[in-house]
């Protein structure tokens, strides 16, 4: 599976969106981007997942760029709830585990 | 109310001692995972089963044991063998598509194990 970065750590206010980037620069034509975000001592939640079309759910958008090699998490209005750690993984079709990295730390400040 | 459930949330044992991760879900998911988390650090795949009676190792299995005898439990048992136990355990549950490809996984609450 490709591997991801991402950056260690961003701000947002609330009420503003959150942009979080993540490059999978190696990327093959049949794995998926997922993320997932993981609050202090509980679980990881899944946000969202593409292939190559921008996908969007209730809680965020996926925007992937043409080549694939990027993506972004979008989450429109960030609250405080939304302060976690967010992963994005690089998932065959056929993979059967996640491989999380280190993530980037999201803190929400009103 | 569907979903995975984990138990208990906070386990102590003592050194040498096996313990027991309980996971259950009611989400008539196939497949089941296991992952370990130690602070600051991402998930590490520990045992995963695709299929009741069938599971495989993961990346860090050493000093793990596993069984799938029903389909919504998968318990993971840590046993003396592992020299370094206390960590964060999440169980994970997905559905497998018909070519045998996994879609997304869900994850239950997690079991904090510390080892006195």
């Amino acid at each position: 599976d490709a591997k991801t970065t991402q950056p260690p750590s961003m701000d947002c206010a609330e009420g503003r969106a959150a942009n979080l980037p993540c490059n999978h620069s190696t990327i093959s034509g049949n794995e998926y981007v997922y993320w997932y975000r993981q609050i202090h001592s509980q679980g990881p939640q899944y946000i969202i997942h593409g292939l190559k079309n921008n996908e969007t759910n209730e809680m965020a958008s996926l925007i992937i760029t043409e080549d694939r090699k990027s993506s972004t998490l979008i989450l429109p209005h960030a609250t405080l709830r939304d302060t976690a750690v967010y992963y994005c993984i690089v998932l065959k079709q056929a993979g059967t585990a996640l491989i999380f990295g280190k993530g980037t730390t999201l803190s929400v400040s009103s | 109310d569907g979903g995975i459930t984990q138990s208990p949330k906070y386990l102590f044992r003592k050194e040498g001692q096996n313990v027991t991760l309980s996971c259950e879900q009611n989400l008539n998911h196939d497949a089941m995972y296991w992952y370990r988390q130690d602070p600051g650090q991402g998930l590490r795949l520990i045992y995963y089963s695709q299929i009741v009676n069938d599971f495989q190792k993961g990346d860090i299995a050493e000093g793990y044991s596993v069984s799938r005898e029903k389909k919504e439990s998968f318990p993971l048992t840590v046993t003396s063998a592992q020299k370094n136990p206390t960590a964060f355990y999440l169980c994970a549950s997905s559905i497998v598509g018909a070519s045998g490809s996994t879609d997304t996984q869900y994850f239950g609450p997690g079991t904090r194990l510390t080892v006195l």
